[in-house]
């Protein structure tokens, strides 16, 4: 079983601040994805990172994953409340049917 | 498009009782997941199916059943419910687990055992 740590477990942040969160595993990635889940709902994808090294920007978000492919963390630029929720990195590892995921990173953003 | 349907939204059991949750989806993808989320936590995969007919286990099996007769539903059955299954219950499907391929989840079933 891949054990994929998140950190911090929890953080509330004033709107306008930046903030950034970290997915960590023992074991190569294969891929990784961020997703995020609001109150109520399912997790929805933001983005998925492939190569080491890679660097992907959505909007005020910026994802980056390890070069060794063992790490990847997630950063935002001037937080909005519209940014609050469940933050969840997930991985497949080739030759696995599913997909792992993290514990989350819950954020609040405060107006 | 409805993408993946989960009923019911929320449910209260009995310890002892059983029930199903269903799921459906409308996007022919073959892959389909059953995860529970307790609170404050990630996702933890129940079981999974890769096509109509086939199923297998995740991390937390016990005290779940499914099947898979067609490629649109993968319903979760709980045969003798237990306080410890109290969780969020999500449905996800998938085309394929390729390296960047996305899960599409369903709202989720919020069930109480009590």
């Amino acid at each position: 079983t891949q054990l994929l740590e998140q950190s911090p477990q929890f953080l509330s942040i004033q709107e306008g601040e930046n903030l950034t969160v970290y997915c960590n595993s023992s074991s190569v990635f294969s891929s990784l994805q961020w997703y995020r889940q609001e109150p109520g709902e399912g997790p929805v994808l933001l983005v998925t990172v492939v190569t080491g090294g890679e660097v992907k920007k959505l909007k005020r978000l910026t994802f980056q994953f390890g070069d060794a492919r063992k790490d990847s963390s997630l950063h935002i630029t001037a937080a909005q409340p519209g940014d609050t929720g469940l933050y969840l990195c997930a991985e497949t590892s080739t030759g696995a049917n599913n997909l792992f995921f993290g514990t989350g990173t819950r954020l609040t953003v405060i107006p | 498009n409805a993408g993946v349907t989960q009923t019911p939204k929320f449910r209260i059991l009995k310890i002892g009782q059983s029930m199903t949750l269903q799921c459906t989806q409308d996007m022919n993808h073959n892959y389909m997941y059953w995860y529970r989320q307790d609170p404050g936590m990630g996702l933890k995969l129940i079981y999974y199916s890769v096509g109509a007919g086939i199923t297998d286990k995740g991390e937390v099996p016990n005290g779940y059943n499914v099947s898979r007769s067609t490629t649109e539903d993968f319903p979760l059955r709980l045969e003798l419910a237990a306080p410890s299954q109290t969780s969020v219950y999500f449905c996800a499907s998938s085309y394929s687990v390729a390296t960047n391929e996305k899960l599409f989840f369903g709202s989720g079933t919020q069930l109480s055992v009590l």
